[in-house]
């Protein structure tokens, strides 16, 4: 069965520092893994999205690494903002054979930045 | 123009009301989603549409109706809900279902939060 945990399920840091979340899958077959940030009552947003070739991707302030081996990702965020504070969601895409593309969502990291 | 644009933001509704939600983009994409999402849970897929023909429908109750009358629009109506039925109802497209991979990134819209009463 498709399987994406993520962990911490919550976090709280203070405003400026650095913070990094998980993400461990069981997903097959592999297509590309995405971070989405979800702010509360809204719809996800796109932060990165890689495919098995790519180790690491940035954006802004958020860099996403990806280990296909060990089928684990992490989400950095650098000196974080008050506006970080959200909801982050590792999602990780199959494409079985002859198959529609099926996205497995994690539970989210909730992230809370305090000043 | 790369939003995806949903209304009402919010509603409020009587089991034995009838209402539509609705959702439109303007991307050019082939592929639009339904998604049912709880407090504190990932999103849910409910339905998706890709060319305008219903592709996937993941065992979803018949007191939801998807409709898609076009490219860009893809309407839920609802009817005879229960109150666990109160969620956030998201809408997402992408390209093309049948590209897969990065190209086929989903774009979400805001969300119709729903309570039924």
């Amino acid at each position: 069965k498709n399987q994406v945990e993520q962990s911490p399920q919550s976090l709280i840091i203070l405003e400026g520092k650095n913070c990094t979340l998980q993400c461990n899958y069981t997903v097959s077959p592999f297509s590309n893994l995405r971070w989405y940030k979800q702010d509360t009552g809204r719809g996800p947003v796109s932060l990165t999205i890689m495919t098995f070739s790519e180790n690491t991707k940035s954006n802004g302030r958020y860099t996403a690494t990806l280990d296909a081996d060990t089928k684990q990702s992490s989400l950095h965020i650098t000196a974080s903002q008050l506006s970080d504070s959200a909801s982050y969601i590792c999602v990780v895409s199959a494409i079985p054979n002859f198959g529609n593309e099926k996205l497995t969502f994690g539970t989210g990291t909730r992230l809370t930045i305090i000043p | 123009d790369t939003e995806v644009t949903q209304t009402p933001k919010h509603l409020v509704m009587g089991m034995t009301n009838k209402k539509s939600l609705k959702c439109e983009q303007h991307m050019g994409h082939r592929a639009m989603y339904w998604y049912k999402q709880k407090a504190k849970k990932p999103p849910e897929l409910m339905f998706v549409y890709s060319y305008e023909k219903l592709s996937i429908n993941e065992s979803v109750p018949s007191r939801f109706s998807p409709e898609c009358p076009n490219s860009s629009l893809l309407n839920l109506h609802l009817h005879a809900l229960q109150p666990e039925d109160s969620a956030l109802y998201l809408c997402a497209s992408s390209q093309d279902l049948r590209a897969g991979g990065p190209q086929n990134e989903q774009f979400f819209g805001p969300g119709t939060r729903l309570t039924v009463l």
